[in-house]
């Protein structure tokens, strides 16, 4: 079956350490982003990528970094410069960029939830 | 102000209710979707509007452009539609074709037997 997998579903690490989170897409599209879900506010982006060798931030990037060496992998790491790391990441693609025309919608991927002791 | 308001943030309601999430926005967008996010934190894609009304099920969403609103509606709630709902905007500002989406807070809905 087609679809996005973020593995593992809980990470926890101790303050200080760098953790990569994983994504991983079987849909054969161009376009993946990572957001960050903390409590009472609204899923924000971080970075997305619209094709491969290719990655922008979004809106915030600081403490995270990440990489597209393949179409199918989007993973993404929250370095130690991050300060508050604790939250829900959801990995997302798309068949291309969304733009502000087009009816192309995300997918989401199950997240996995980050917790930093 | 966030550029992406729902009311109300939790929402109780017995099986067979008549239900209605709202969304605002102050912001020009191309398009609004409606997620919903299952307890387990995966998200799937309700709909997907620029105008008017769509229907899937028992559910129905509607958005008037002019006055920056969209709502969501479940006709004969039942228990299994507890989820979150999720409001988000597509962009459409000038100076780039990305169209960027910006999601409100979501709405907590627990619908009891």
């Amino acid at each position: 079956d087609g679809g996005i997998t973020q593995s593992p579903k809980y990470l926890f690490r101790k303050e200080g350490q760098n953790v990569t989170l994983s994504c991983e897409q079987n849909l054969n599209h161009d376009a993946m982003y990572w957001y960050r879900q903390d409590p009472g506010q609204g899923l924000r982006l971080i970075y997305y990528s619209q094709i491969v060798n290719d990655f922008q931030k979004g809106d915030i990037a600081e403490g995270y970094s990440v990489s597209r060496e393949k179409k199918e992998s989007f993973p993404l790491t929250v370095t130690s410069a991050q300060k508050n790391p604790t939250a829900f990441y959801l990995c997302a693609s798309s068949i291309g960029l969304l733009r502000t025309s087009g009816n192309n919608e995300q997918f989401f991927g199950p997240g996995t939830r980050l917790t930093v002791l | 102000k966030n550029e992406v308001e729902q009311s109300p943030q939790n929402l109780t309601a017995q099986e067979g209710e008549f239900i209605t999430i709202n969304c605002s926005y102050s912001v020009g967008i191309s398009a609004l979707h409606w997620l919903q996010q299952h307890p387990g934190g995966g998200i799937v894609s309700l709909f997907m509007l620029s105008s008017g009304k769509k229907k899937h099920g028992r559910l129905i969403a509607t958005i008037n452009i002019q006055e920056k609103h969209s709502s969501l509606h479940i006709t004969a709630s039942h228990p299994r539609d507890s989820a979150v709902y999720i409001c988000a905007v597509r962009g459409n500002a000038g100076g780039t074709s990305y169209g960027k989406l910006t999601f409100g807070q979501g709405t907590i809905l627990t619908v009891h037997p």
